[in-house]
């Protein structure tokens, strides 16, 4: 089967760092996608992993580990604006894309 | 460049009824994915379509269908409603559906079922 795992919640204090870390199990791979929600609003694109490493954009960056079937996204210095959901989600090949549950992140004052 | 449009945004139906909902892809873009999104679940993946061509299916009933018109244009079917397709329905546009392209998403078709 493919499945996606990643926390349920995470809490933080505004001006933190906090890490979202997501495990993936699929039959085909070819990348890492994350996506930021905001309540009652659309999912939107983040960030993207095709090769291990780290890809960094503004105060959020992206993991990849392949070997380890595994990813993070990293957001710093965060901001109230920040609390939403996040979701990873993974491109398994045929044109279909695997979203995991959502980590929903809650940045306290 | 106007972004993924879709219609209706909400929508209150009662069991056993049949819903049709629809999305405009952003204009250039001709892969559509359609997910149905319920708290705790995610987004759940329901198809896709590239010029008009279902490639892929996720794992629903097959109450479930959907098209594409040669516009890109895409439609979704829900028959016989059940209490638990009540959902979010969001649909996504790309250029191609490739791996690497960003999705795009729609505000989504708020579904109720009574």
């Amino acid at each position: 089967g493919q499945s996606l795992e990643q926390p349920s919640e995470v809490t933080a204090v505004e001006g933190a760092i906090v890490q979202i870390n997501c495990t993936y199990q699929t039959s085909g791979f070819y990348g890492l996608s994350w996506y930021q929600q905001h309540d009652g609003g659309a999912p939107t694109f983040l960030s993207y992993n095709g090769l291990d490493g780290l890809e960094e954009t503004g105060r959020f960056s992206s993991f990849l580990s392949r070997s380890d079937s595994y990813g993070y996204l990293l957001l710093q210095e965060l901001q109230m604006k920040d609390s939403a959901s996040y979701f990873c989600a993974v491109q398994g090949g045929g044109f279909k894309t695997i979203f995991g549950a959502g980590t929903r992140l809650f940045v306290k004052a | 460049k106007a972004g993924v449009t879709q219609t209706p945004r909400y929508l209150i139906k009662t069991r056993g009824q049949q819903v049709t909902l629809s999305c405009s892809p952003i204009s250039g873009h001709r892969s559509v994915s359609w997910y149905q999104q319920t708290p705790g679940q995610g987004l759940q993946f329901l198809f896709e379509y590239f010029s008009e061509t279902q490639r892929n299916k996720g794992n629903f009933p097959g109450r479930f269908s959907g098209r594409q018109f040669s516009n890109s244009r895409s439609e979704m079917n829900v028959s016989t409603l059940e209490l638990g397709d009540s959902a979010l329905y969001l649909c996504a546009s790309s250029f191609k559906g490739g791996y690497q392209e960003t999705q795009y998403f729609g505000p989504g078709t708020r579904l109720l079922v009574l």
